[in-house]
């Protein structure tokens, strides 16, 4: 069975930082494309960032971009948002999805049940 | 604002259809393939459909997708009060380089 777990969220003031984890299992890892998504409280979809099977290839959503790092370490089944200088509007619900196999990156299959981020003084 | 458009509400009768527009452009929807995902309130979101029309094993045959141009339709039949729930579409944009999503709608069973 498929299982992506996100853990690593939690209340940080503004400016602060967070690294959120993502631990896989039931597929092989290595060989998906990994997505992190976000929803603010009571609004949509956001994309944050994805990274390739071989974590050589990843992008960012502009509004993150030089403020978050997206990695992964297929050894260990796990991927890692390092979130830095992080603002309220930072505030959502992370989701790690998984990118469906010959699918493009806007196809994630299978969905972790997400991690709350606060940021707020 | 999102980069895709996407009514922000949607209601039919049950056992009817209904159908779901999301809009784009030449940069996203004209050039790449189309998902949609479902999303009941407080869950995570689940795949519908990818690359415009194909569906993941275990999602019900009542709903289909297709696209044209630069918009995007999600189509379900025999509706359900299941089947409540928000409905975003997803796809590339090569301008901007990253993923897109609509700002989703909610469909509503009555």
């Amino acid at each position: 069975e498929v299982q992506l777990v996100e853990s690593g969220g939690g209340l940080v003031k503004p400016g602060g930082s967070l690294r959120l984890s993502c631990a896989a299992s039931g597929f092989t890892f290595r060989s998906h494309s990994m997505n992190w998504v976000r929803q603010a409280p009571g609004k949509g979809l956001e994309w944050v960032s994805s990274i390739s099977s071989s974590g050589d290839f990843i992008h960012y959503a502009a509004a993150v971009k030089g403020r978050f790092t997206f990695s992964r370490d297929n050894a260990k089944n796990s991927l890692y948002l390092q979130m830095n200088s992080l603002r309220p509007e930072d505030t959502a619900v992370y989701y790690c999805a998984r990118v469906c196999l010959a699918c493009g990156v806007a196809s994630s299959d299978y969905w972790g049940l997400g991690t709350l981020v606060t940021v707020s003084s | 604002q999102s980069v895709l458009t996407q009514p922000p509400s949607v209601s039919a009768a049950p056992g009817h259809k209904v159908t779901l527009s999301c809009s784009g452009s030449s940069s996203n929807i004209g050039n790449n393939f189309v998902s949609w995902y479902q999303q009941f309130p407080g869950a995570a979101p689940r795949l519908l459909i990818y690359e415009n029309n194909k569906r993941p094993s275990g999602i019900p045959d009542r709903f289909s997708g297709s696209k044209s141009d630069t918009s995007a339709t999600l189509g379900i039949t025999g509706l359900q009060t299941g089947d409540e729930a928000d409905y975003y579409c997803g796809t590339w944009d090569s301008s901007l380089n990253g993923v897109v999503f609509g700002g989703g709608t909610r469909l509503t069973v009555l």
